[in-house]
């Protein structure tokens, strides 16, 4: 089956740093791929939509300085949480389509802002 | 604004029984829903549902679709503690080609040895 990968699986850092989370399809092509985020809890909501060569859309409410994404290649996309703080502590998971409407989803990246 | 809504919140069984979770949606121009086990990671994939009244069905796990009534229904017989995790459902949204997800909040089903 399809395997998406993300890198790091967790992450600690402090408040004002920056961190970039990597995200991989590992054996097909996705020309978009999605950032999701998921409190405690909470169901996923989707961030952005991240399109290789051009720039990601994001979805209401999310700033696009502070979220920045760049999809390289058909196989890999990078989100960049900048000058991270405390709030942004979260479950970071990509997710990646090798046809239409089936969603395969990376491991999630753990972040902690201290 | 597209809508998808998961009952119960959450569920306690023994294990061995059975359970039914049940997601109903409000989706512009729907074409999918799907449903995914997430335990302590990300979703799994676990059923795509397209037609109305076509069972799809993984070992203990089976899902139907009521495109009339707008819900589906995942069912999960003999029961074991491995099926402890939350069940998601989404929807994609809009018309095809556009593969953002809206997900329902979630059934966390717990299974008691």
């Amino acid at each position: 089956g399809a395997v998406v990968s993300q890198h790091p699986s967790w992450v600690i850092c402090k408040s004002g740093t920056s961190v970039k989370i990597e995200c991989r399809s590992l054996d097909f092509q996705a020309t978009t791929m999605f950032w999701y985020r998921q409190f405690p809890k909470q169901s996923l909501m989707l961030m952005a939509t991240s399109n290789e060569g051009s720039k990601a859309t994001y979805e209401q409410g999310v700033e696009k300085d502070k979220f920045l994404i760049n999809h390289a290649s058909l196989t890999l996309s990078t989100l960049t949480v900048t000058s991270a703080h405390p709030e942004d502590s979260s479950f970071y998971i990509c997710s990646a389509s090798p046809s239409t409407d089936t969603q395969y989803f990376g491991p999630g990246t753990r972040l902690t802002v201290l | 604004e597209d809508k998808v809504v998961q009952s119960p919140l959450s569920l306690v069984v023994h294990e061995g029984d059975t359970v039914t979770l049940n997601c109903s949606y409000e989706v512009t121009n729907f074409r999918s829903l799907l449903w995914y086990k997430q335990e302590k990671k990300a979703p799994t994939f676990l059923f795509m549902l397209t037609s109305s009244g076509i069972e799809k069905k993984s070992g203990r796990l089976s899902s139907i679709l009521d495109k009339k009534e707008l819900f589906s229904i995942l069912n999960i017989t003999a029961t074991q503690t491995g099926d402890s995790a939350v069940y998601l459902c989404a929807a994609p949204r809009g018309g095809f080609g556009n593969e953002k997800l809206t997900f329902g909040t979630g059934t966390r089903l717990t299974i008691i040895p």
